[in-house]
Order: structure tokens, then C-alpha cells, then sequence
């Protein structure tokens, strides 16, 4: 059964650093997801691509965040200068009407 | 914006036991999707069940269930013969059609399956 797959599973960065996590949506999806979730709390919106492009990101996507789809399989979501607070679950999700999640990253900020 | 609540922080049951998640929202949209997404341990989001608010029917996968009442703008998860790998965070999202449109998520319900 195809899946969305993210690598890596888990990142330890110091805070400034710049990280890039990585997603390989299922082929036939057109539309994609960053999701990002704060231990203990529910999952929140960052950004949705479509068509090479974004159709819409959250408050919490400002200009330290940015996403591309650099070979039309790999979404990759950038933080430029990490901060504590980037500490989360970042879920990648691609859809055709129904969200298919990957296994997540965790990123922590240390 | 729309907005999704599931006010049942946690719960437990015995395993065999019939257990019903709540769920509500609000939105001005007529048309739109509803889902049960469920979270083990691994973190890894599942989906569990999916609702079209155009279709009277409620949806049925399996032991899993749901009660979609669009005017009362509610849609709670039922799992009957609940079972120990049940045991997960479930969420419930809202989504209105495509195209690019994002899950707006509920805070979640922690459902513990006891031996």
C-alpha cells in the first residue's frame, strides 16, 4: 500500500541551526501538507502546496519556515534559524481528498 | 474559521465495552468532510473514518462507527468491541473541499482500552 514517508525520524539541532525535514508524498497526490505537533497538544495547520506552489499557511509559518518540492517527489520543509519553541512532531500529509499522514519527525531544539 | 471541539479529555473502558467519542464544530460551510484520526503511541496519525456532510448515511468501517448530526453540527466516534490496540489519541478534523484545503483538528480524546 503506498505511503508518505519522512525522514529522518528524529532531529537533535541547536537552537540557530537550520534544518530541513524531508517527505516523499504518495505519487498520485496533488496536494500537500506540513502539519506540526507540540508534545501534548493538538495538530496544527503550517502549510498546504499545490501546483508548485503554496495555497496557504498558518501564523506560525512566518519567514523562518519555507517549503519546495525540488524533484516533483520530495516536500521538503526548511526552519531557517531554529528556535526551543520549534520543538514538535512535524507531520507530513499528502491527499486527493483524504490525508494521508506520514510517520512524523521529531525535531528537537536544543 | 472553523472550529472543532472534543470536550472528553480522556477515557477508559474495558476491552469488549462499546465506547462513543464526541466531537463538534462550527462552520458556515454547507459542504465539507469530517474525519476520526487515530494516534498510538508511535505518534504515527491514522485515519480511522471519513463523513461527507452531503450524505445522510453514516459511515461504517468495521467496529468503528459514526453519528453525524449536521444541523446539531456534531460527530462522535463510536468503537464497539473495543479492543487493547485501540488504545490511542483520537482526533477529529474538519476539512472543507478541496482544492489545498487543510484539517483543522480538535485537542483530542485519550482513550485508554483496560484488560
Amino acid at each position: 500500500e503506498p505511503e508518505v514517508t519522512q525522514t529522518p525520524s528524529h532531529q537533535v539541532t541547536q537552537m540557530g541551526q537550520e534544518v530541513i525535514l524531508r517527505c516523499v508524498p504518495i505519487s498520485n497526490h496533488l496536494y500537500f501538507y506540513w502539519y506540526r505537533q507540540i508534545l501534548g497538544q493538538k495538530v496544527e495547520f503550517l502549510v498546504s502546496f499545490y501546483n508548485n506552489e503554496i495555497s496557504e499557511k498558518s501564523e506560525i509559518f512566518d519567514d523562518q519556515f519555507s517549503v519546495e518540492r525540488p524533484d516533483g517527489s520530495n516536500f521538503t520543509l526548511k526552519i531557517r534559524s531554529t528556535k526551543l519553541e520549534d520543538s514538535a512532531m512535524y507531520f507530513c500529509a499528502s491527499s486527493v481528498g483524504i490525508a494521508f499522514f506520514g510517520q512524523g519527525t521529531r525535531l528537537t531544539v536544543v | 474559521a472553523q472550529t472543532v471541539t472534543q470536550s472528553q479529555p480522556e477515557m477508559s473502558v474495558q476491552e469488549a465495552e462499546t465506547v462513543t467519542l464526541s466531537c463538534t464544530y462550527d462552520t458556515s460551510e454547507s459542504n465539507y468532510y469530517l474525519f476520526w484520526y487515530k494516534q498510538p503511541p508511535s505518534r504515527q496519525m491514522i485515519l480511522v473514518i471519513r463523513q461527507e456532510a452531503y450524505k445522510q448515511q453514516n459511515a461504517t468501517e468495521n467496529r468503528f462507527s459514526v453519528n453525524f448530526q449536521k444541523a446539531a453540527k456534531s460527530f462522535s466516534l463510536k468503537i464497539s468491541d473495543s479492543q487493547l490496540g485501540d488504545t490511542a489519541m483520537y482526533f477529529c478534523a474538519f476539512m472543507k473541499p478541496l482544492p489545498a484545503q487543510k484539517l483543522v483538528f480538535g485537542q483530542g480524546t485519550r482513550l485508554t482500552i483496560n484488560p
